[in-house]
């Protein structure tokens, strides 16, 4: 079964609007990120966050908002949606591996139009 | 700040034809490296990683050697196939703290031929 689900996979909203996208995983691993994907700027990190309660600004935060109420969720809240926010956003999990070091898990993605 | 590079943007190849996507990094640490795919419609997937020189990372027939001398790492294999077909990313993370971010290249586009 997938590990890191995202909702909705894929979502159309007006300029202006509030855009709330989710993430649940369940490898209870204690780091989550969100990234967004656009041609010719590769993954970006928008949010990231150590543990329930906390939110950390990634590269590119201006415009989001995230929220990881449990161990498990992870939303990445857009409060007034705005064209160049159209994008592919990525959730991903990560922890510590047996050597030390981390890896992610990446969610399948979520198409965002704004319009 | 710490960077990736990844030379080719796009790589167009024949079935069982040798294959090299160049990965340079810039980094003010020691840091790990790793290669992503991403094939159409999914999420990036963990492929592997080096973490010291020299050290060689492989899986699913793919290799590199993590080379801090001319800081690269790059991705080969003898012989594709149509499924190698995807996107390749080249990642760097921090070896210390607990962030566990990853810097990403801009990615290589394979198309494999049959």
């Amino acid at each position: 079964e997938a590990a890191v689900t995202q909702s909705p996979r894929n979502k159309v909203a007006v300029t202006g609007g509030k855009v709330t996208l989710s993430c649940n995983q369940t490898n209870n691993h204690n780091n989550m990120y969100w990234y967004r994907q656009d041609t010719g700027h590769g993954l970006r990190l928008i949010h990231y966050s150590y543990g329930a309660g906390s939110t950390e600004k990634g590269d590119i935060p201006d415009g989001y908002k995230a929220s990881r109420p449990s161990q498990e969720n992870f939303s990445l809240i857009l409060e007034l949606a705005t064209p160049s926010q159209t994008s592919v956003y990525f959730c991903a999990s990560g922890d510590r591996d047996w050597g030390g070091f981390y890896e992610q898990y990446f969610g399948p993605g979520t198409r965002l139009t704004v319009l | 700040g710490d960077s990736v590079t990844q030379t080719e943007g796009q790589v167009a190849l024949s079935e069982e034809d040798f294959l090299t996507i160049h990965c340079n990094y810039s980094a003010s640490g020691y840091p790990a490296l790793f290669w992503y795919v991403q094939y159409p419609g999914e999420g990036p997937q963990f492929l592997f990683r080096a973490s010291r020189d020299k050290e060689k990372g492989s899986s699913r027939g793919f290799e590199a050697t993590y080379d801090k001398g001319t800081t690269s790492f790059h991705l080969r294999k003898a012989s594709v196939q149509e499924s190698d077909s995807a996107v390749y990313y080249c990642a760097l993370g921090d070896r210390a703290g607990n962030t566990g971010k990853l810097i990403f290249g801009l990615g290589t586009t394979l198309q494999v031929q049959p």
